[in-house]
């Protein structure tokens, strides 16, 4: 019940087009969905995060679409550019003390010029 | 967003030394820190929770004497890979949580690279 699963493992996407990254989660107690950005021997960075009483959340290029009633939420990357070319996870988080991240599997991005 | 960093950035050491790792929030006090190791192409699997002036708290699985942590501060904690081997090498990430209000962010590290030869 605490698995977030992730798909597509690895996205391909032209130049401007869109880019699209899904996540599934059982447990409708998580109240935190963040999606982050990793580029290749660094640490994850926040990109945005969407809390479950919102069912869209949109910085810049970035748009997060929660759907509370399916259990999913998805990243769309507008005008995708090479430089989005990463790995991304979604994350659930549970409230309370603990509030430990659980990390879906990752999607490879990679932007073609 | 805050600045979490990592000391070192990579290591490489001979097996059956150890190695310790230093995670520092930068621009605030972090009461929570975790510890992430990432196998290549794989997703960040949770170590331990550390808080500050308290143990550790592993997950499952991990060896708490072999990998020790220490939460001195509100601004640093340090993972110690005690008796260092070969399968230890990986990326080891920590991230610091913010306090204060309901939905506290957690910000990462650069990460540390540690190869066991």
């Amino acid at each position: 019940q605490q698995q977030v699963k992730q798909s597509p493992q690895s996205l391909i996407v032209q130049k401007g087009g869109i880019s699209i990254i899904n996540c599934a989660y059982e447990n409708t107690a998580f109240d935190y969905f963040p999606w982050y950005q990793q580029f290749p021997g660094k640490g994850p960075a926040l990109l945005i995060a969407i809390r479950p009483d919102v069912s869209e959340k949109k910085e810049g290029r970035f748009t997060i679409s929660f759907n509370k009633s399916a259990k999913q939420f998805s990243l769309h990357i507008m005008d995708s550019q090479p430089g989005d070319s990463a790995t991304y996870f979604c994350a659930a988080r549970l409230p309370g003390s603990a509030r430990q991240l659980t990390f879906g599997s990752g999607t490879q991005l990679t932007v073609l010029p | 967003g805050a600045v979490v960093s990592q000391h070192p950035s990579r290591v490489i050491c001979k097996s059956g030394t150890s190695v310790k790792i230093e995670c520092r929030s930068l621009d605030f006090q972090a009461t929570t820190m975790f510890w992430y190791r990432q196998f290549p192409k794989k997703s960040l699997m949770l170590m331990a929770t550390s808080n500050e002036g308290s143990k550790a708290t592993y997950e499952q699985g991990v060896e708490k004497d072999k990998f020790l942590i220490n939460h001195a501060s509100l601004t640093l904690s340090t993972l110690t890979v005690t008796s260092a081997h070969p399968e230890d090498s990986s990326f080891y990430i920590c991230s610091a949580r913010t306090s204060g209000g309901p939905y506290n962010e957690q910000f990462f590290g650069p990460g540390t690279r540690l190869t066991v030869l």
